[in-house]
């Protein structure tokens, strides 16, 4: 069964600090993954997909097939980075899995 | 383009009672998938409807179940409820066409409190 792992509850950084949210995925065929990213009081939105390899709001994130990761990183967090972010793997074309999220605080 | 709307945003049932939640698909979506999000959790999948079947579903038990119309609006409902129901549901819409499916969009969700 396919799995999303997000070992960190919660994590800090500064300002122009950079930053990493770890993502472990556990699937037997070819996964899609995605970022999924929830400011406060918005709703859940999209951040980027791993097979449009783009930077978006400068974050990015490589599928590492070897080590089943799809980290996010970006190299200088701003404060209006704040908020809670989820990785996702869909198969099928069908559902999405979630994993529990990470709550990203960036301290000024 | 119209986003994905859900309705009632709030509500509180009885133990036992039933509860059916709505959701306006984007405009020019076909697929309509479901979640619960417990709190501290990420959202779990319920179930997916695409051209009005289900096409696929999670964990979940019988007394959850849906209904997808000709205009791609879908109904969740579930009957019975137990206070572990109690979480936030999340309709999201996404195209489903010859090259798969696209990126889902999700609604603001329906706050279910069971007491």
């Amino acid at each position: 069964a396919q799995r999303v792992t997000q070992p960190e509850k919660l994590l800090s950084v500064f300002k122009g600090a950079p930053v990493e949210l770890k993502c472990n995925y556990s699937y037997s065929g070819s996964p899609e993954l995605f970022w999924y990213v929830q400011y406060s009081r918005q709703r859940l939105q999209l951040l980027l997909r791993h097979i449009s390899r783009e930077s978006i709001k400068g974050f990015t994130a490589d599928l590492n097939k070897g080590e089943t990761s799809f980290h996010l990183k970006k190299p200088f967090a701003q404060e209006e980075d704040s908020a809670m972010y989820y990785c996702a793997l869909r198969m099928s074309a069908r559902q999405l899995t979630f994993g529990s999220g990470t709550q990203l605080t960036v301290l000024p | 383009e119209t986003g994905v709307t859900q309705s009632p945003t709030h509500l509180i049932k009885t133990r036992g009672q039933q509860v059916t939640l709505r959701c306006s698909s984007q405009s020019g979506h076909n697929t309509v998938s479901w979640y619960q999000q417990a709190l501290g959790q990420g959202p779990q999948f319920i179930f997916q409807y695409y051209r009005e079947e289900e096409n696929g579903r999670g964990n979940f038990p019988p007394r959850f179940s849906g209904l997808q119309f000709p205009n791609y609006s879908s109904e969740l409902n579930v009957n019975a409820l137990e206070l572990d129901d109690s979480a936030l549901y999340l309709c999201a819409s996404s195209l489903t066409g010859g090259r798969g499916n696209t990126e889902a969009f999700f609604g603001q969700g329906t706050r279910l409190t069971v007491v």
